[in-house]
């Protein structure tokens, strides 16, 4: 069974930084880009960070460019989100997802079930 | 990078059917998906390709492309289907998502 969990939300003050985990099981990790996306409490989902499956290349949303960094580890099957210099707006669900059938195109098949940040 | 345009609310009684549209310049070279999120849950992935149904979807989910314009319709609507739907596109190689409907089923 394929899954993703995330792990590492908390409460953090603006200015902090935090690391978001997120670990896969039943799925190959190392042949699949992962996406970090969240939501806001009450919004909408927001696109947030994607890195290639085997670290290559890495890209980001304008709303987190140059204070969130997306790794991976896939000898532990683990995806990260280091987040720095955190804002107010930054207080959201953040999920991990990826696609890991190339037949649904540019869609994500696979969600963990989230994990919650604020930023207070 | 464009934004997506979705209604930001479709209210339908059981048994009608629904339809939400998701509109950007961008849909007439890119292809969308569809994801359904029902409170407390991780979206769903419904359509992708903007027609194709992954395993397990009921048939009563589909969709339809026009030009820069993305339609999801759900057909003889359920309790069930009620949640916020988004539609979600590429943008190079980042995502971009409609900002999403909320499916009320009167």
């Amino acid at each position: 069974q394929v899954q993703l969990v995330e792990s590492g939300g908390g409460v953090v003050q603006p200015g902090k930084s935090l690391r978001l985990s997120c670990v896969a099981s039943g799925v190959t990790f190392s042949n699949y880009g992962m996406h970090w996306v969240r939501q806001a409490p009450g919004k909408g989902l927001e696109w947030v960070a994607l890195i290639y499956f085997d670290g290559s290349n890495k890209y980001y949303a304008d709303s987190v460019k140059g204070r969130f960094t997306i790794s991976r580890d896939n000898s532990n099957n683990t995806l990260y989100l280091q987040m720095k210099a955190m804002r107010a707006e930054d207080t959201a669900v953040y999920y991990c997802a990826s696609r890991t059938s190339i037949t649904v195109g540019d869609g994500l098949d696979i969600w963990g079930q989230g994990t919650m940040v604020s930023v207070s | 990078s464009y934004e997506l345009t979705q209604p930001p609310s479709v209210s339908v009684s059981p048994g009608q059917t629904a339809r939400i549209s998701c509109s950007a310049d961008a849909l007439s070279r890119q292809h969308a998906t569809w994801y359904q999120q029902r409170p407390g849950q991780a979206p769903l992935l419904i359509l992708y390709k903007d027609t194709e149904r992954p395993s397990g979807i009921p048939e009563r989910f589909s969709g339809s492309s026009s030009g820069t314009t993305v339609t999801l319709t759900i057909s003889g609507v359920q309790a069930e289907d009620e949640a916020d739907y988004y539609c979600q596109s590429a943008d190079g190689d980042g995502r971009v998502f409609g900002g999403g409907t909320k499916l009320t089923v009167l």
